[in-house]
């Protein structure tokens, strides 16, 4: 089974501009989460879609949004980027109901600002 | 504010050694809780998880002990080995199997 891809792996954008990252999950996987990680910092949950719906949402601001699509890929979208937003943002798929199941990372995608 | 902590942000073991890393969590709710492993320019990697009905869950080297009344669970790496070297992160989930809390990660070091 193919495991979560995320491209790009690396992007580096100037402030002001605006970034969209795609995530695609595990087949079969209908609940995407986003999180982002800095230096120093865990996990910071961004949001979590399940079959196209946002079910869960993190404190971020309004400029981190995110979508779902029918075949259960997923983007985030940063408008207005600023420097503070350089991170490794990572996308996770489970099944997203029933009994408990782990989350399954992919390698995430290096975002720079400049 | 944080509902899962690692309050020890590094830890350093000789090879063959045990390693122990702790986690806390603050919200009673939470009743499934993970370990993951981090290598640098990987995503994490699921390692053990444990659910709340229990108190231990073993897999080979890696063992999940949870003490629900404490809020506290810890991992155990017997014997360690310089492979296992990566960051540790603990994290847990509500009951509606939704949203994830993570820590702020462990970062392991196992000498040769």
């Amino acid at each position: 089974k193919a495991g979560v891809t995320q491209t790009p792996r690396y992007l580096i954008k100037t402030r002001g501009q605006q970034v969209t990252l795609s995530c695609s999950p595990i087949s079969g996987h209908r609940s995407v989460s986003w999180y982002q990680q800095t230096p120093g910092q865990g996990l910071q949950f961004l949001f979590e879609y399940f079959s196209e719906t946002q079910r869960n949402k993190g404190n971020f601001p309004g400029r981190f949004s995110g979508r779902q699509f029918s075949n259960s890929r997923s983007e985030m979208n940063v408008s207005t980027l600023e420097l503070g937003d350089s991170a490794l943002y990572l996308c996770a798929s489970s099944q997203g109901e029933g009994q408990n199941q782990p989350q399954h990372f992919g390698d995430g995608t290096r975002l720079s600002i400049l | 504010d944080q509902q899962v902590k690692q309050n020890s942000p590094s830890l350093s073991v000789q090879e063959g050694r045990i390693s122990i890393l702790n986690c806390d969590y603050t919200n009673s709710m939470f009743d499934y809780f993970l370990w993951y492993k981090k290598y640098p320019a990987e995503g994490p990697t699921f390692l053990i998880s444990i659910s709340s009905i229990k108190d231990k869950n073993e897999d080979g080297r890696f063992t999940v002990f949870l003490n629900k009344s404490a809020k506290h669970l810890s991992l155990h790496i017997v014997p360690s080995q310089p492979g296992d070297s990566a960051v540790y992160f603990c994290a847990a989930s509500d009951r509606n199997f939704n949203k994830f809390y993570f820590g702020s990660g462990t970062k392991l070091n196992v000498k040769p």
